[in-house]
Protein backbone atom coordinates (compact mmCIF):
# COMPACT_ATOMS: atom_id res chain seq x y z
CA UNK A 1 0.00 0.00 0.00
CA UNK A 2 1.06 3.45 -0.88
CA UNK A 3 2.40 5.69 2.55
CA UNK A 4 0.87 8.52 1.29
CA UNK A 5 -2.70 8.68 -0.52
CA UNK A 6 -4.50 11.09 -1.91
CA UNK A 7 -8.36 11.52 -2.74
CA UNK A 8 -9.78 11.84 -5.30
CA UNK A 9 -7.00 11.27 -7.85
CA UNK A 10 -9.28 13.43 -10.29
CA UNK A 11 -12.09 15.64 -10.02
CA UNK A 12 -13.93 17.97 -12.32
CA UNK A 13 -15.93 21.04 -10.59
CA UNK A 14 -17.72 24.46 -11.54
CA UNK A 15 -16.66 27.76 -10.36
CA UNK A 16 -17.68 28.36 -7.21
CA UNK A 17 -17.98 24.87 -5.65
CA UNK A 18 -16.40 24.37 -2.33
CA UNK A 19 -13.63 21.90 -3.02
CA UNK A 20 -12.01 19.50 -0.12
CA UNK A 21 -8.83 17.26 -1.26
CA UNK A 22 -7.58 14.74 1.14
CA UNK A 23 -4.33 13.25 2.10
CA UNK A 24 -3.76 10.41 4.48
CA UNK A 25 -0.07 9.10 5.43
CA UNK A 26 1.05 6.11 6.90
CA UNK A 27 5.18 6.95 7.14
CA UNK A 28 4.16 8.13 11.17
CA UNK A 29 5.83 12.14 9.89
CA UNK A 30 4.99 14.95 11.40
CA UNK A 31 5.64 17.12 8.60
CA UNK A 32 2.89 17.60 5.94
CA UNK A 33 2.62 20.07 3.17
CA UNK A 34 0.24 20.90 0.28
CA UNK A 35 1.74 22.06 -3.17
CA UNK A 36 0.04 22.89 -6.53
CA UNK A 37 2.18 22.17 -10.02
CA UNK A 38 0.93 24.41 -13.00
CA UNK A 39 3.10 23.70 -16.47
CA UNK A 40 5.43 26.33 -16.74
CA UNK A 41 5.49 27.71 -13.14
CA UNK A 42 6.80 24.22 -11.30
CA UNK A 43 5.77 23.19 -7.52
CA UNK A 44 4.98 26.03 -5.45
CA UNK A 45 3.82 25.47 -1.81
CA UNK A 46 0.30 26.25 -0.47
CA UNK A 47 0.63 25.36 3.25
CA UNK A 48 2.52 23.43 5.65
CA UNK A 49 1.92 21.89 9.55
CA UNK A 50 4.74 20.76 11.58
CA UNK A 51 2.29 18.97 13.76
CA UNK A 52 -1.83 19.01 14.81
CA UNK A 53 -1.30 22.65 16.13
CA UNK A 54 1.07 24.11 13.80
CA UNK A 55 -0.40 25.43 10.21
CA UNK A 56 1.46 27.23 8.37
CA UNK A 57 0.54 29.47 4.98
CA UNK A 58 2.99 28.58 2.31
CA UNK A 59 3.71 31.28 -0.67
CA UNK A 60 0.75 30.83 -2.27
CA UNK A 61 -2.06 30.65 0.31
CA UNK A 62 -4.80 32.97 -1.05
CA UNK A 63 -8.35 30.92 -1.57
CA UNK A 64 -7.23 27.93 0.16
CA UNK A 65 -7.66 26.71 3.83
CA UNK A 66 -6.63 23.35 5.37
CA UNK A 67 -7.45 21.35 8.85
CA UNK A 68 -5.28 19.02 10.35
CA UNK A 69 -7.37 16.59 11.71
CA UNK A 70 -5.04 13.99 12.88
CA UNK A 71 -1.20 13.41 12.50
CA UNK A 72 -1.96 11.24 10.17
CA UNK A 73 -4.29 13.44 7.54
CA UNK A 74 -4.22 16.99 6.10
CA UNK A 75 -6.81 18.57 3.66
CA UNK A 76 -6.70 21.36 1.54
CA UNK A 77 -10.27 23.35 1.24
CA UNK A 78 -11.06 25.41 -1.57
CA UNK A 79 -13.66 27.66 -0.18
CA UNK A 80 -15.06 28.99 -3.86
CA UNK A 81 -13.27 27.54 -6.77
CA UNK A 82 -12.20 29.15 -9.55
CA UNK A 83 -10.79 28.56 -12.97
CA UNK A 84 -6.93 29.48 -12.19
CA UNK A 85 -7.25 27.05 -9.54
CA UNK A 86 -7.02 24.27 -11.55
CA UNK A 87 -3.72 22.44 -11.07
CA UNK A 88 -2.48 19.24 -10.06
CA UNK A 89 -2.52 19.01 -6.33
CA UNK A 90 0.39 16.87 -4.14
CA UNK A 91 0.49 16.20 -0.39
CA UNK A 92 4.11 15.23 1.10
CA UNK A 93 5.11 14.31 4.19
CA UNK A 94 8.70 14.74 6.19
CA UNK A 95 10.06 13.38 8.73
CA UNK A 96 11.12 15.36 12.17
CA UNK A 97 13.81 13.31 12.94
CA UNK A 98 16.18 14.34 9.83
CA UNK A 99 17.87 17.00 11.72
CA UNK A 100 18.43 20.44 8.98
CA UNK A 101 16.98 18.46 6.07
CA UNK A 102 14.39 17.76 4.38
CA UNK A 103 13.27 14.90 2.48
CA UNK A 104 9.85 15.06 1.38
CA UNK A 105 7.32 12.07 0.15
CA UNK A 106 4.83 12.99 -2.20
CA UNK A 107 1.49 11.29 -2.55
CA UNK A 108 -0.11 10.79 -6.27
CA UNK A 109 -1.48 13.76 -7.20
CA UNK A 110 -5.10 15.30 -7.53
CA UNK A 111 -5.77 16.66 -11.06
CA UNK A 112 -8.79 19.81 -10.41
CA UNK A 113 -10.26 20.63 -12.89
CA UNK A 114 -12.59 24.01 -11.98
CA UNK A 115 -15.05 25.09 -15.16
CA UNK B 1 14.10 33.89 -1.33
CA UNK B 2 15.70 30.96 -3.36
CA UNK B 3 15.52 30.20 -7.31
CA UNK B 4 16.45 27.45 -8.66
CA UNK B 5 17.06 27.15 -12.72
CA UNK B 6 17.04 24.04 -14.39
CA UNK B 7 18.51 23.46 -17.55
CA UNK B 8 17.71 22.25 -20.21
CA UNK B 9 14.24 22.28 -20.15
CA UNK B 10 13.82 19.59 -22.08
CA UNK B 11 15.87 16.78 -23.34
CA UNK B 12 15.33 14.38 -26.00
CA UNK B 13 17.91 10.97 -26.36
CA UNK B 14 18.81 8.44 -27.99
CA UNK B 15 18.36 5.06 -25.70
CA UNK B 16 21.89 4.23 -24.76
CA UNK B 17 23.13 7.40 -24.44
CA UNK B 18 24.47 9.54 -21.64
CA UNK B 19 22.95 12.91 -20.58
CA UNK B 20 23.02 15.34 -17.91
CA UNK B 21 20.42 17.94 -16.07
CA UNK B 22 21.80 20.84 -14.39
CA UNK B 23 20.46 22.98 -10.98
CA UNK B 24 21.42 26.33 -10.64
CA UNK B 25 20.77 27.95 -7.28
CA UNK B 26 21.35 32.01 -6.89
CA UNK B 27 21.90 31.37 -3.99
CA UNK B 28 24.15 28.38 -1.46
CA UNK B 29 22.62 25.54 -1.25
CA UNK B 30 22.33 23.76 2.18
CA UNK B 31 20.47 20.55 1.33
CA UNK B 32 19.82 19.78 -3.03
CA UNK B 33 17.06 17.24 -3.28
CA UNK B 34 16.17 15.28 -6.85
CA UNK B 35 13.06 13.99 -7.79
CA UNK B 36 11.76 12.64 -10.66
CA UNK B 37 8.09 12.42 -12.05
CA UNK B 38 6.25 10.24 -14.37
CA UNK B 39 3.89 12.60 -16.69
CA UNK B 40 0.99 13.58 -14.39
CA UNK B 41 2.11 11.22 -11.23
CA UNK B 42 4.06 11.89 -8.29
CA UNK B 43 7.28 12.64 -7.27
CA UNK B 44 10.06 9.94 -6.45
CA UNK B 45 12.87 10.69 -4.62
CA UNK B 46 15.59 10.03 -6.04
CA UNK B 47 19.26 11.36 -3.52
CA UNK B 48 20.04 14.34 -1.41
CA UNK B 49 23.22 16.28 -1.41
CA UNK B 50 24.36 18.31 1.36
CA UNK B 51 28.16 18.55 1.34
CA UNK B 52 30.23 20.80 -1.55
CA UNK B 53 31.89 18.30 -3.80
CA UNK B 54 29.19 15.63 -2.92
CA UNK B 55 28.41 12.82 -5.21
CA UNK B 56 25.82 10.02 -5.15
CA UNK B 57 24.76 7.47 -7.32
CA UNK B 58 21.85 5.18 -7.68
CA UNK B 59 22.02 2.71 -10.32
CA UNK B 60 22.86 4.32 -13.55
CA UNK B 61 22.00 7.89 -12.15
CA UNK B 62 25.15 10.39 -10.41
CA UNK B 63 24.01 13.11 -8.97
CA UNK B 64 26.43 15.86 -8.16
CA UNK B 65 27.27 19.28 -5.65
CA UNK B 66 29.76 21.35 -7.05
CA UNK B 67 32.31 23.05 -4.26
CA UNK B 68 30.59 26.24 -3.93
CA UNK B 69 27.55 24.82 -3.53
CA UNK B 70 26.02 26.62 -5.94
CA UNK B 71 24.94 24.01 -8.78
CA UNK B 72 23.51 20.41 -8.75
CA UNK B 73 24.32 18.12 -11.98
CA UNK B 74 22.28 15.06 -12.34
CA UNK B 75 23.86 12.63 -14.96
CA UNK B 76 22.36 9.46 -16.75
CA UNK B 77 24.33 7.13 -18.33
CA UNK B 78 23.31 4.79 -20.81
CA UNK B 79 20.23 5.94 -20.73
CA UNK B 80 16.74 3.62 -21.05
CA UNK B 81 12.69 4.14 -21.74
CA UNK B 82 12.19 3.49 -17.93
CA UNK B 83 14.41 6.76 -17.42
CA UNK B 84 11.90 9.49 -19.49
CA UNK B 85 9.90 11.64 -17.45
CA UNK B 86 10.06 15.51 -15.26
CA UNK B 87 13.28 15.54 -13.35
CA UNK B 88 12.77 18.24 -10.61
CA UNK B 89 15.57 19.85 -8.38
CA UNK B 90 14.75 21.19 -4.79
CA UNK B 91 16.17 23.28 -1.91
CA UNK B 92 15.45 24.42 1.30
CA UNK B 93 14.12 27.52 0.83
CA UNK B 94 15.89 29.99 3.51
CA UNK B 95 19.06 27.53 4.36
CA UNK B 96 19.21 24.63 6.77
CA UNK B 97 16.33 23.68 8.81
CA UNK B 98 13.67 26.11 6.78
CA UNK B 99 11.75 22.96 5.82
CA UNK B 100 10.04 24.43 3.04
CA UNK B 101 11.09 23.30 0.01
CA UNK B 102 11.54 25.30 -3.34
CA UNK B 103 11.37 23.72 -6.55
CA UNK B 104 12.93 24.21 -10.03
CA UNK B 105 10.51 24.27 -13.03
CA UNK B 106 11.92 20.70 -14.33
CA UNK B 107 13.62 19.30 -16.99
CA UNK B 108 11.44 16.68 -19.17
CA UNK B 109 13.33 13.94 -20.33
CA UNK B 110 12.26 12.01 -23.08
CA UNK B 111 14.15 8.58 -24.55
CA UNK B 112 13.21 7.35 -27.80
CA UNK B 113 13.82 3.43 -28.22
Amino acid sequence: DADVTQTPRNRITKTGKRIMLECSQTKGHDRMYWYRQDPGLGLRLIYYSFDVKDINKGEISDGYSVSRQAQAKFSLSLESAIPNQTALYFCATSDTGTGDYNEQFFGPGTRLTVL
Amino acid sequence: SQELEQSPQSLIVQEGKNLTINCTSSKTLYGLYWYKQKYGEGLIFLMMLQKGGEEKSHEKITAKLDEKKQQSSLHITASQPSHAGIYLCGADRSGAGSYQLTFGKGTKLSVIP
